[in-house]
């Protein structure tokens, strides 16, 4: 079945580093992909999405390139903030058992320190 | 536009009693999804209602879990006997109907086991 693998974490780093968070998936078809971000005490917030290959979604600083030849969707940003400090997950949509659904990867802690 | 709640945000309950969580989706969201993130792992689907009827439940974990969406509105997830392994945060998310429309997560429930 569909699955998506991304980095684990957890990541530190200093205020204006540069961020990556690696994710690869496993899809039938050409799911959509995205990154939910959930910042401390709240819920899942959607950061960004891709629909077709080559797609860049961006958002808030940070973008991601829908890579189908390398089936990634790897989270950059040139410069992190405090604020930056979450947990992100990567997903694709999937349709199997006749429904649409999110598939999602185990999350990657960020921590930014000033 | 008021978003998507859930209560309690919290729950500790011992084994073999029950719990029930409620969601309220946004107002006139068709589509309601249940879905669970256990400690360090993915966060998996449950189920997808679509106003009161269950479109797809493959991934309800066995069937001490009961959902009921009544009359299409507000739904409820219920653990009865709970086990340890139940322990975890409880996402509910609603979209409307239409292929691209966002999915909005409420914050979760979490629920802990002892």
């Amino acid at each position: 079945g569909d699955s998506v693998t991304q980095m684990e974490g957890p990541v530190t780093l200093s205020e204006e580093a540069f961020l990556t968070i690696n994710c690869t998936y496993t899809a039938t078809g050409y799911p959509s992909l995205f990154w939910y971000v959930q910042y401390p005490g709240e819920g899942l917030q959607l950061l960004l999405k891709a629909t077709k290959a080559d797609d860049k979604g961006s958002n808030k600083g940070f973008e991601a390139t829908y890579r189908k030849e390398t089936t990634s969707f790897h989270l950059e940003k040139g410069s992190v903030q405090v604020s930056d400090s979450a947990v992100y997950f990567c997903a694709l949509s999937g349709t199997q058992g006749g429904s649409e659904k999110l598939v999602f990867g185990k999350g990657t802690k960020l921590t930014v320190n000033p | 536009e008021a978003g998507v709640t859930q209560f309690p945000s919290h729950s500790v309950i011992e084994k073999g009693q029950t719990v029930t969580l409620r969601c309220d989706p946004i107002s006139g969201h068709d589509n309601l999804y249940w879905y669970r993130r256990v400690m360090g792992k993915e966060i998996k689907f449950l189920l997808h209602f679509v106003k009161e009827s269950k479109q797809d439940e493959s991934g309800m974990p066995n069937n001490r879990f009961l959902a009921e969406r009544t009359g299409g509105t507000y739904s409820t997830l219920k653990v009865q006997p709970a086990e340890l392994e139940d322990s975890g945060v409880y996402f509910c998310a609603s979209r409307n109907t239409g292929r691209n429309s966002p999915l909005h997560f409420g914050n979760g429930t979490r629920l802990t086991v002892t």
